[in-house]
């Protein structure tokens, strides 16, 4: 099975400059998260689509973040314009599904993730 | 905010120990809980998931959850130099999965 594809794997921009992240979840997939890693930090969800309906952007910075799921497959997020503290690895994962009652067994893939430096 | 504690450690054990990961969560709904695997410069990789109170074991990984108290742990047993990484424990509330910001785990040959 194919795992989750992410592009650019590294991306330098200077700051107010624009930055768009792609992502190709496992096929199947439902559910895909976008996450923010701030080095020595957890992931942080920005994001949820299930489908190609968000679910959760509460934590999405939505005056310089915005993201998008057409179709219910591939996924793209934007930052514009960027800022030096947006510096962090931009994780992409996906899952089969995503219930709010009962258990989950769906863990989440990862990507490899974009390793934005902005300067 | 539902928050997930874990110590940043540096967590340093010989080779062949035991090593002992802790996390504690604030959101008492919390039904499912996961640990991840993070090697430096690589994404995040799932190890163990856990749902119900007790132990769950798999291979030299024991997984440890106890609702009452609201904690989670990982034992890695016969640690080998190729366990060094951080650790992430993630919880999943009604819809999103939170993470703490992981234990750094050190074997030491």
């Amino acid at each position: 099975e194919a795992g989750v594809a992410q592009s650019p794997r590294y991306k330098i921009i200077e700051k107010r400059q624009s930055v768009a992240f792609w992502c190709n979840p496992i096929s199947g997939h439902a559910t895909l998260y976008w996450y923010q890693q701030i080095l020595g930090q957890g992931p942080k969800l920005l994001i949820q689509f299930q489908n190609n309906g968000v679910v959760d952007d509460s934590q999405l910075p939505k005056d310089r973040f915005s993201a998008e799921r057409l179709k219910g497959v591939d996924s793209t997020l934007k930052i514009q314009p960027a800022k030096l503290e947006d510096s962090a690895v931009y994780l992409c994962a996906s899952s089969l599904g995503s219930l709010p009652t009962g258990l989950s067994n769906y863990g989440y893939t990862f990507g490899s993730g974009t390793r934005l430096t902005v300067v | 905010q539902k928050e997930v504690e874990q110590n940043s450690g540096p967590l340093s054990v010989p080779e062949g120990a035991i090593a002992s990961l802790n996390c504690t969560y604030s959101d008492r709904g919390s039904q499912s809980f996961f640990w991840y695997r993070q090697y430096s410069g690589k994404s995040p990789e799932l190890i163990m998931s856990i749902y119900s109170n007790g132990d769950k074991e798999d291979g030299r990984f024991t997984a440890q959850l106890n609702k009452a108290s609201q904690y989670v742990s990982l034992l890695i047993r016969d640690s080998q130099p190729s366990d060094s990484a951080t650790y992430l424990c993630a919880v999943k509330g009604s819809y999103q999965l939170t993470f703490g910001k992981g234990t750094k785990l050190s074997v030491i040959p």
